[in-house]
């Protein structure tokens, strides 16, 4: 049973692209979380999905950031105009029920130049 | 969810027993106590968790006291490869919502 696979592991964009991070989650899990850590800071909780439904939204920057998770395929964060601070680690976890604790994929580390 | 404190670092020696306390004093009853680690920038990785009860497997145990205003885990025969940052968070139960908030947690630093 493969873990929450993450892809790219590494992203780097010029500012202004766009840039597009997947989550799979676990074989069977139906709850993604999209987490952000920035260099030296911590986790910062961005976003919670279910299967075609966004669940909590509260952490995600209002402009240029959006996140999905389709009925089929991976779960994906949409980052549109990147700019140098959104440079950061973005960890994708997804558990099976809801406050079942989380598994952590290995995160996409995004730089912006 | 429950705020939670825990020191910003601890040092350990190799092979002896590493405690990491928590204070959650303001945990409601239906608030779980949470265990994750995360070893140099990798994804973080769930240890334990408990809500009550003392709780114990591979990793570690867990120790809440009775009155669950705080908690502690304990790595029995720390490694260097234990060296990490430690997070203890309060999370509510189904119906308070499904996410995990990371505070700064404590960096333990295993030494030989």
């Amino acid at each position: 049973n493969a873990g929450v696979m993450q892809n790219p592991r590494h992203l780097v964009r010029r500012r202004g692209q766009e840039a597009r991070l997947r989550c799979s989650p676990m074989k069977g899990h139906s709850h993604v979380y999209w987490y952000r850590q920035l260099p030296e800071e911590g986790l910062k909780f961005m976003v919670y999905l279910q299967k075609e439904n966004i669940i909590d939204e509260s952490g995600m920057p209002k402009e240029r950031f959006s996140a999905e998770f389709p009925k089929e395929g991976p779960s994906i964060l949409r980052i549109q105009q990147v700019v140098r601070g959104d440079s950061a680690a973005y960890f994708c976890a997804s558990s099976e029920v809801q406050y079942y604790g989380y598994t952590f994929g290995s995160g996409t580390r995004l730089t912006v130049v | 969810d429950a705020k939670t404190t825990q020191p910003p670092s601890m040092d350990c020696a190799e092979g002896r027993a590493a405690n990491l306390p928590c204070n959650h004093s303001t945990i409601s009853g239906n608030e779980y106590v949470y265990w994750y680690r995360q070893i140099h920038s990798q994804g973080p990785q769930y240890i334990i968790h408990g809500l009550k009860n003392n709780e114990t497997n591979e990793m570690a145990s867990l120790i809440i006291t009775e009155d669950r205003k705080s908690s502690t885990l304990i790595l029995p025969h720390a490694t260097l490869r234990d060296t990490a940052v430690y997070y203890c968070i309060v999370r509510g139960s189904y119906n308070q919502g499904g996410k995990l908030i990371f505070g700064q947690g404590t960096e333990l630093s295993v030494k030989p």
